[in-house]
């Protein structure tokens, strides 16, 4: 079946704009996670949904982030006035349930550079 | 501050040679431990869980937990160049916290 995908693959954008990027979770999936990576680094957490309740946003780095899940399917992670500093490959990634214990699927990622 | 923490690398084995991966965390509360395995420019892949002590064997690669010293490894026997990548190391925090911490990987190169 589809895996996790997400849009766009690639994004430049000029400090101060604003960005929206998607992320479709495999059918089904209850769990959905947004992941930061930065060149040579590991995944850090974002935030975490379980169907449309967005249930942790403690990895945030700012207010100038914002994530939703409006009919606990497709998500959106926006990121607004951005900064130089936010240029780094955000993961998708979602799971079954809501059990901790599942596996997570991650999406392809969106490679975003801010000029 | 919840760590993972892994030998960067890189590391470089023969091709048919065992890789040692090693991995450790600082919480001691942690219950779920993940590898996955990252070419470059591509998503995290799962490869490997593991909960309880002990060894988990699939295929070419076995993982080794140890609570006790809050250590995790993966060995991948018979390494093959399509092997070469990065691997992560994951932990589940304790607690009702769902999300996966990662460490900063480390890069294999398996020489042909």
């Amino acid at each position: 079946g589809a895996g996790v995908s997400q849009s766009p693959r690639y994004k430049v954008a000029k400090r101060g704009q604003d960005v929206a990027l998607r992320c479709d979770p495999i059918s089904g999936h209850v769990s959905l996670f947004w992941y930061q990576q930065a060149l040579g680094q590991g995944p850090e957490f974002l935030t975490y949904f379980q169907n449309e309740a967005q249930l942790d946003k403690s990895g945030l780095p700012s207010d100038r982030f914002f994530a939703e899940r409006p009919e606990g399917s497709v998500s959106t992670l926006k990121i607004q006035r951005t900064q130089q500093e936010d240029s780094a490959v955000y993961l998708c990634a979602s799971s079954l349930v809501g059990t901790g214990a599942e596996t997570q699927y991650f999406g392809p990622g969106t490679r975003l550079l801010v000029l | 501050q919840k760590e993972v923490e892994q030998n960067s690398g890189p590391l470089s084995v023969p091709e048919g040679a065992i890789a040692s991966l090693n991995c450790t965390y600082s919480d001691r509360g942690s219950q779920s431990f993940f590898w996955y395995r990252q070419y470059s420019g591509k998503s995290p892949e799962l490869i490997m869980s593991i909960y309880s002590n002990g060894d988990k064997e699939d295929g070419r690669f076995t993982a080794q937990l140890n609570k006790a010293s809050q250590y995790v490894s993966l060995l991948i026997r018979d390494s093959q160049p399509s092997d070469s990548a990065t691997y992560l190391c994951a932990v589940r925090d304790s607690g009702s916290a769902r999300q996966l911490t990662f460490g900063s990987g480390t890069q294999l190169t398996v020489l042909p």
